[in-house]
């Protein structure tokens, strides 16, 4: 069954620290991975996608990278920042001759405190 | 930021009144979507259209309706509303072009009395 795992479900970093978060699949076929901010009371916002043959690519204080091997993607976020509180949401495009399907993980809540 | 917008943006309404969420999106995409999120959960599909007069249901089981005629508006119904429909709803557009990415409306959030 393809899955999108997110881990951790929450956390909690002070201003200016740097953070992690973690999603793996299980999606086939792979077509490609992005990362969504999502703040409270709006909609999600697409921040980098990452395709098969991308490993890491970078939006300003935010760096995605993906290993396609163990099928596993990470976002880091440099120097984090009060406006860095919000879900943050993995999806995972799963393309076949069936058309293309949008796998969501279940995203991680993060929260910059001062 | 993306030109989709979605009204109400909250709606408390009784059981079995009939109700229709808004979405309309000025990008001229053929692509839209509605997603159900419910708090710690992922979205879930419950209808796309890829354009004028196309609906399809998604994934999630729901018995909400869609209409698409025309490009700009894809309007969500349901006939009598339920404590169970008590949820977020996500409006979405995106380019018919391979790994566009999706452009969501801030949402609906119902509540069903």
């Amino acid at each position: 069954k393809n899955q999108v795992e997110q881990s951790p479900q929450s956390l909690i970093i002070l201003e200016g620290k740097n953070c992690t978060l973690q999603c793996n699949y299980t999606v086939s076929p792979f077509s490609n991975l992005r990362w969504y901010k999502q703040d409270t009371g709006r909609g999600p916002v697409s921040l980098t996608i990452m395709t098969f043959s991308e490993n890491t690519k970078s939006n300003g204080r935010y760096t995605a990278t993906l290993d396609a091997d163990t099928k596993q993607s990470s976002l880091h976020i440099t120097a984090s920042q009060l406006s860095d509180s919000a879900s943050y949401i993995c999806v995972v495009s799963e393309s076949s001759q069936a058309g293309t399907a949008l796998i969501f993980g279940k995203g991680t809540t993060l929260s910059v405190s001062s | 930021e993306a030109d989709i917008y979605q009204t109400p943006r909250y709606l408390v309404i009784g059981t079995g009144k009939k109700i229709t969420l808004e979405c309309s999106q000025t990008m001229g995409h053929d692509k839209m979507y509605w997603y159900q999120q419910d708090p710690g959960m992922e979205l879930h599909l419950i209808h796309y259209s890829y354009g004028v007069n196309s609906t399809e249901k998604g994934d999630l089981s729901s018995e909400s309706t869609v209409s698409r005629i025309r490009t700009e508006h894809f309007p969500l119904t349901l006939e009598s509303a339920r404590p169970s429909h008590t949820s977020q709803y996500l409006c979405a557009s995106r380019r018919d072009s391979y790994n566009s990415p999706l452009h969501f409306g801030n949402g609906t959030r119902l509540t069903v009395t």
